[in-house]
């Protein structure tokens, strides 16, 4: 059974640092690895999607990456600011499923 | 365009009692999926549906649990005789298409209290 897992659970950091997230899973069969935010009392908000043949994602200060073979993904938060305080949790599917593996979550906060 | 809606947003419920949690999912998506998601705990999969028809159920806790989508669009999750453990954050989210290559995009959940 597929296990993801998230370090850290919880990070508080000031704001314009750099951070890394980190996803890790058990089962390296992956199809693909979905980062989310969760905003206090509120659904997911998809941030990046990668796809198992792919090594990374970009969107804007955001950065995905994947190594299916060490069971790890990364994502990297340039230049943090206070308006990305929120729960970041990464799903990953199997090969051939639709049903999603969702990581407890890392939550961030940005202080001023 | 308009999201995936969950309502209500908030539902408290007396222990026994029976609730009904409506999704609507964004127009034309052919995927809906239902979560369930506890206090600090990443969303677990209840339940997938491909247009009308329901083709995973393994998520279901237990036969109290009932879901439908009988015209491939609304879906309605219900719970029968409601008890403590089923507080939690239920989501809803909905596909463009069949399969786990895309992403989905969530609702904001209906919060569900037993008290």
């Amino acid at each position: 059974k597929q296990e993801v897992t998230q370090i850290p659970a919880a990070l508080s950091v000031p704001e314009g640092e750099n951070l890394v997230l980190n996803c890790s899973f058990t089962d390296s069969a992956i199809y693909n690895l979905q980062w989310f935010r969760q905003d206090p009392g509120k659904g997911l908000t998809s941030l990046l999607l990668i796809q198992s043949s792919q090594r990374e994602q970009t969107s804007g200060r955001l950065n995905a990456s994947l190594d299916k073979s060490s069971g790890r993904s990364t994502l990297y938060i340039a230049a943090s600011q206070p308006g990305d305080s929120a729960t970041y949790l990464c799903a990953v599917r199997q090969g051939g499923s639709y049903i999603p593996t969702f990581g407890r979550g890392t939550s961030l906060i940005v202080h001023p | 365009g308009a999201g995936v809606s969950q309502s209500p947003r908030y539902k408290v419920a007396k222990r026994g009692q029976d609730v009904a949690l409506r999704c609507d999912p964004i127009s034309g998506h052919v995927s809906l999926f239902w979560y369930q998601q506890a206090l600090g705990q990443g969303p677990e999969f209840l339940t997938y549906f491909q247009n009308e028809a329901q083709l995973d159920k393994s998520g279901l806790p237990s036969d109290r649990f009932f879901a439908e989508r009988p015209e491939g669009s609304v879906s309605t999750l219900k719970i029968q005789r409601t008890q403590q453990e089923d507080s939690a954050v239920y989501l809803c989210a909905s596909s463009p298409i069949a399969g786990a290559s895309y992403e989905q995009y969530f609702g904001p959940g209906t919060r569900l209290t037993v008290t």
